[in-house]
Formats: structure tokens, sequence, C-alpha cells
């Protein structure tokens, strides 16, 4: 079973502020990492995906990728309200092995 | 937008009973998954269906758990004897291709009493 860790949080930033999530996988094998978000009660639903080392960046977020380390990492820059939810890592190895996620509440 | 869809979106039935849960994946996608969330725990992985038939499937997938795609449109997870812990929330995902960027349908409670 392919392991996914994550601090479970709740990770309170203020409106504005940058919130910084991490996550550890144990397969060093792994070649591809997600994150998802989930509101209270809802479906995840995918933010972005990467699968090289360094960063990758998308509107407000980054993701970061050591592998050397097995360590992936979510930047949430200008932190909104409407980000607070529930953020899900994820490794694929033909199939999603999800984290427990990192609850973030961002303070306005 | 496509989307996935899932019937019921809540469903209770006795310790016991038999269950189908009903996904329809978008349309062009090929890969097809059920996850489950028991609530204030991690999303799980239950079960992928890739060409008619199972590609892979989890601890949690015993004999008390069937899926079916019986016509071109819908994707189904059976729970054959419900226990008092399958309550859960089960979703249904698709992709068009196994890269892990799915698509999530809104999830189907399921209360076993």
């Amino acid at each position: 079973q392919k392991e996914v860790e994550q601090n479970s949080g709740p990770l309170s930033v203020p409106e504005g502020a940058i919130a910084s999530l991490n996550c550890t996988y144990s397969d060093r094998g792994s070649q591809s990492f997600f994150w998802y978000r989930q509101y209270s009660g809802k479906s995840p639903e995918l933010i972005m995906f990467i699968y090289s080392n360094g960063d990758k960046e998308d509107g407000r977020f980054t993701a970061q990728l050591n592998k050397a380390s097995q360590y992936v990492s979510l930047l949430i820059r200008d932190s909104q309200p409407s980000d607070s939810a529930t953020y899900l890592c994820a490794v694929n190895d033909y199939k999603l092995s999800f984290g427990a996620g990192t609850t973030v509440t961002v303070r306005a | 937008e496509p989307e996935v869809t899932q019937t019921p979106s809540h469903q209770v039935t006795q310790m016991g009973q038999e269950v189908i849960l009903r996904c329809v994946p978008i349309s062009n996608h090929l890969y097809f998954y059920w996850y489950r969330q028991i609530l204030g725990q991690k999303v799980e992985f239950l079960v992928s269906f890739y060409n008619n038939e199972i590609s892979e499937k989890s601890e949690i997938f015993d004999d008390q758990f069937s899926v079916e795609r019986p016509d071109g449109s819908n994707f189904t997870l059976k729970i054959r004897s419900t226990k008092l812990e399958d309550s859960a929330m089960y979703f249904c995902a698709s992709t068009r291709a196994n890269t892990g960027e799915l698509f999530f349908g809104e999830g189907s409670r399921l209360t076993v009493l």
C-alpha cells in the first residue's frame, strides 16, 4: 500500500497570505503527483498536477516536487476565503492514492 | 461542461440489504473508478475498470462488492449484503487516459442502519 502523508491541520491563514501545504510519499518510484481540493460535503476536484522536479505554477497555485526527498508541496498565494477547503495530495500508480488531507481556513 | 453524475445522492438501507449505486461517467472517458470516504477519513480507492473489466481493486473491494458497466453509459457499484461499516460517501470518477486527472461525481451517501 503506497502511503501518502499530510499534516491534517487545520492551517489557518489571514486573507492575502501564503498558505503552504506539505505532503510526503513512500514509494520512491512514484512518477506523478496531484493536488485536489475538497470543499466540505463535496467531491474532490483537481487543482493541478506535477511530474518533474521543481516548481510548477498555475495562477495563484504553485506545486513543488522533490523526488529525492519524496516531498510535494502546494503554495496558495494571496489566499482568499473561497480557498477554505481540505487539500488532498495524491500519487498516481494506475490509481490515485490520497493522503488524509490538510484543512485550510482563510480568515477574512 | 460534461460531468460525472451519480444516483442516488443519499440512500438509507438496513444491514444485510443489497445496494446498487449508479454512475454515468463522462461520455468519451475510458477509465472508471469507485472511491469511498468514511466520514472524517481519507478518500480510499475501491476499484478501477477499463475495457469492460476490473483493472485493479483494493483490499476493501471484497466478494461483497461488484461493478458492472451494463450498457454504454452506466457504471454501477453493487454491495450484496451491506454492513454498518459500509456507511460512507461513495464517489465515482472517470478519466480519458489513466493519468490521475480524475473527474469525480458528487457522490452517493450510503447510510447502513
